[in-house]
């Protein structure tokens, strides 16, 4: 089956600090990588995505490269603000062909970012 | 462009109760998928819904249904509900099959039960 599994944190940086969260991945196929934010009751939003190996996804002053022979697409950001303050959560989904583009989803990581 | 909207924003019902939760997606978008956030248990998949038909379904009981209208907003339904079905309902869209495709992501329904 698929699975993601990324630091739980909490994580506790302070503004302008360098940003590493860790994520790993088994997917049966090829799958496509996202990681998503969620900022304090809201919803989930895309914060980068990245679709075949070596594809650097970017947004926001954030970036992740799709790593397959490490299966691995850590997210990072050189200097965080406290508006960054969230629960990060890294994605996949593969396209099998068939009826399976779910998003499965690791358990998340929450960031905070003291001023 | 407007995003996927959820109604209701909260909801407090009674064990035993049945629950219905609604989405509308991007205008344009064919894809619903629904994903339970509880406590603890992280993002879980539950439904997707594509052209009308429920195309997968994560590891749920029965007694959590939906359906996809023809206008392709949803409707999830929870029957004989659980202190456990408590958690945060989020509904997502996309414009086609395919797991490259983005899925964007309403505000949640938040369900209590009591």
């Amino acid at each position: 089956g698929n699975s993601v599994t990324q630091m739980e944190g909490p994580v506790t940086l302070s503004e302008e600090a360098f940003l590493t969260i860790n994520c790993t991945y088994t997917a049966t196929g090829y799958p496509s990588l996202f990681w998503y934010v969620q900022y304090p009751g809201e919803g989930l939003q895309l914060l980068l995505k990245a679709t075949k190996a070596d594809d650097k996804g970017s947004n926001k002053g954030f970036e992740a490269t799709y790593r397959k022979e490490t299966t691995s697409f850590h997210l990072e950001k050189g200097s965080v603000q406290v508006s960054d303050s969230a629960v990060y959560f890294c994605a996949l989904s593969v396209d099998s062909g068939g009826s399976n583009y779910k998003l499965t989803f690791g358990k998340g990581t929450l960031l905070t970012v003291n001023p | 462009e407007a995003g996927v909207t959820q109604s209701p924003t909260h909801l407090i019902k009674t064990r035993g109760q049945q629950a219905t939760l609604r989405c509308s997606p991007i205008s344009g978008h064919t894809s619903v998928y629904w994903y339970q956030q509880a406590l603890g248990l992280g993002l879980q998949f539950l439904l997707w819904y594509d052209e009308g038909e429920e195309r997968n379904r994560g590891n749920f009981p029965p007694r959590f249904s939906g359906r996809q209208f023809p206008n392709y907003s949803s409707e999830l339904n929870v029957n004989a509900l659980e202190l456990e079905d408590s958690a945060l309902y989020l509904c997502a869209s996309s414009v086609g099959q395919g797991g490259f495709y983005e899925q964007y992501f309403g505000p949640g329904t938040r369900l209590t039960v009591t």
